[in-house]
């Protein structure tokens, strides 16, 4: 059984902080990972993916991947209350050119 | 645009009732994923068609749950008889396929289906 598994949260931070999100995830073979974000009520919307060890940064989001590790995060810098929300991690096997396995997900809410 | 649209954005029906959600994907993508959500169990993939045809169905829960795509622009997703243990929120969600015949990494969410079984 494939899992990704995210034990970060409920997160509460202060606006203007930064927020962390951690993930693991058990199949070794995993070749692509995603974050999404749900706002309650709402459908999942992609914020990032990283296909490569090392970080990779878009905005006020950075995506960190560490494969040895099996462990992938996402830090969201001088957060806003709009970033309020429920974060998925999603992982791509490399047995699937489809599939996405995602985690329960991670709530954070940033106070104002 | 209109995105994913699905139908209807509620269902409440009972124990043993048919029910039959809709999806229309986005005009031009060629793969489409039925996923369910519940608190317990997360975002779970039911089944995904590719130009139509059901790839995999290995989500789907047992023999009550059945999905169709006639065309490029519809599915359905049919659970007969429904069940409480059914009460969850259906996702449709469409991609184009990008090279290699990998799906496209972004998938495009309907807005999803609350269904309530009493």
């Amino acid at each position: 059984q494939k899992e990704v598994e995210q034990n970060s949260g409920p997160l509460s931070v202060p606006e203007g902080a930064i927020a962390s999100l951690n993930c693991t995830y058990s199949d070794r073979g995993s070749q692509s990972f995603f974050w999404y974000r749900q706002y309650s009520g709402k459908s999942p919307e992609l914020i990032m993916f990283i296909y490569s060890n090392g970080d990779k940064e878009d905005g006020r989001f950075t995506a960190q991947l560490n494969k040895a590790s099996q462990y992938v995060s996402l830090l969201i810098r001088d957060s806003q209350p709009s970033d309020s929300a429920t974060y998925l991690c999603a992982v791509r096997s490399g047995g699937s050119n489809y599939k996405l396995t995602f985690g329960k997900g991670s709530l954070l809410t940033v106070n104002p | 645009d209109a995105g994913v649209i699905q139908s209807p954005r509620h269902e409440v029906t009972e124990m043993g009732q048919e029910v039959t959600l809709r999806c229309k994907p986005i005009s031009g993508h060629n793969s489409l994923f039925w996923y369910r959500q519940t608190m317990m169990r997360g975002l779970e993939l039911l089944i995904y068609f590719n130009n139509n045809v059901p790839i995999d169905d290995s989500g789907m829960p047992e023999d009550r749950f059945s999905a169709k795509m006639p065309n490029a622009s519809f599915s359905t997703l049919k659970i007969q008889p429904s069940e409480p243990r059914d009460s969850a929120v259906y996702f449709c969600a469409s991609s184009p396929t990008g090279q290699g015949g990998a799906t496209n990494e972004k998938l495009f969410f309907g807005s999803g289906t609350q269904l309530s079984v009493l």
